[in-house]
């Protein structure tokens, strides 16, 4: 159980546009999820704390308004990169708390994205 | 959230124990020790976590000493598959945030 998934695991954009990135929940109601950044052979970088129904809480240097986060549900949270730039090309990940239980985060496979 | 402290790297031959210490001196009364692995391109899997003393899984051990100023996580008999980053977190365990340092990473070889 405590299954995270992510889609898509890779995505290739044009510098400008927008990309979504889905994490959902498989077998549990997550009351939490967490968005990560992590750039090659460095650690993650926490994003973006968010509540199902309520607004995301952003990291310091984190702008809310190009990376905007919906957790429209109890098993989906969704991080969209608007305006991508190259420098955005990172690998990105989420994870979740199960209801009940606060002591452990299970992390998505990642999404890695590469803007040009 | 307490700072850890991790060596870089390590390596290991395919069979013998492997063993990371944690520095984190401010831990505070509340706060707990997680670790977690990571394989490259894949997400955190977590591993175990502790308080005090010893604790055991099926995967590894972590040792705290009675300051809990530091921590030991054990890998008994490491595979070629064991080769990944681990990271060592400190925070109360019923706060979420997660503070992910440096890491250390892990080489198995044959």
């Amino acid at each position: 159980g405590a299954v995270v998934s992510q889609h898509p695991s890779w995505v290739i954009c044009k510098s400008g546009t927008s990309v979504k990135i889905e994490c959902r929940s498989l077998d549990f109601q997550a009351t939490t999820m967490f968005w990560y950044r992590q750039f090659p052979k460095q650690s993650l970088m926490l994003m973006a704390t968010s509540n199902e129904g309520s607004k995301a809480t952003y990291e310091q240097g984190v702008e809310k308004d190009k990376f905007l986060i919906n957790h429209a549900s109890l098993t989906l949270s969704t991080l969209t990169v608007t305006s991508a730039h190259p420098e955005d090309s990172s690998f990105y990940i989420c994870s979740a708390t199960r209801a009940g239980e606060s002591y452990e985060q299970y992390f998505g496979p990642g999404t890695r994205l590469t803007v040009t | 959230l307490a700072k850890t402290t991790q060596p870089i790297s390590m390596d290991s031959y395919e069979g013998q124990e492997v063993n990371i210490t944690c520095s984190h001196n401010n831990i505070a009364t509340n706060d707990y020790i997680t670790w977690y692995q990571q394989f490259p391109s894949q997400g955190p899997r977590f591993i175990i976590q502790g308080y005090k003393t010893k604790v055991t899984n099926e995967v590894a051990s972590l040792f705290i000493p009675a300051d809990r100023k530091s921590s030991t996580l054990s890998l008994p008999r490491v595979s070629l598959s064991d080769t990944a980053v681990y990271y060592c977190l400190v925070g109360p365990a019923a706060g979420n945030k997660l503070t992910f340092g440096g890491g250390t990473r892990v080489l198995v070889k044959p």
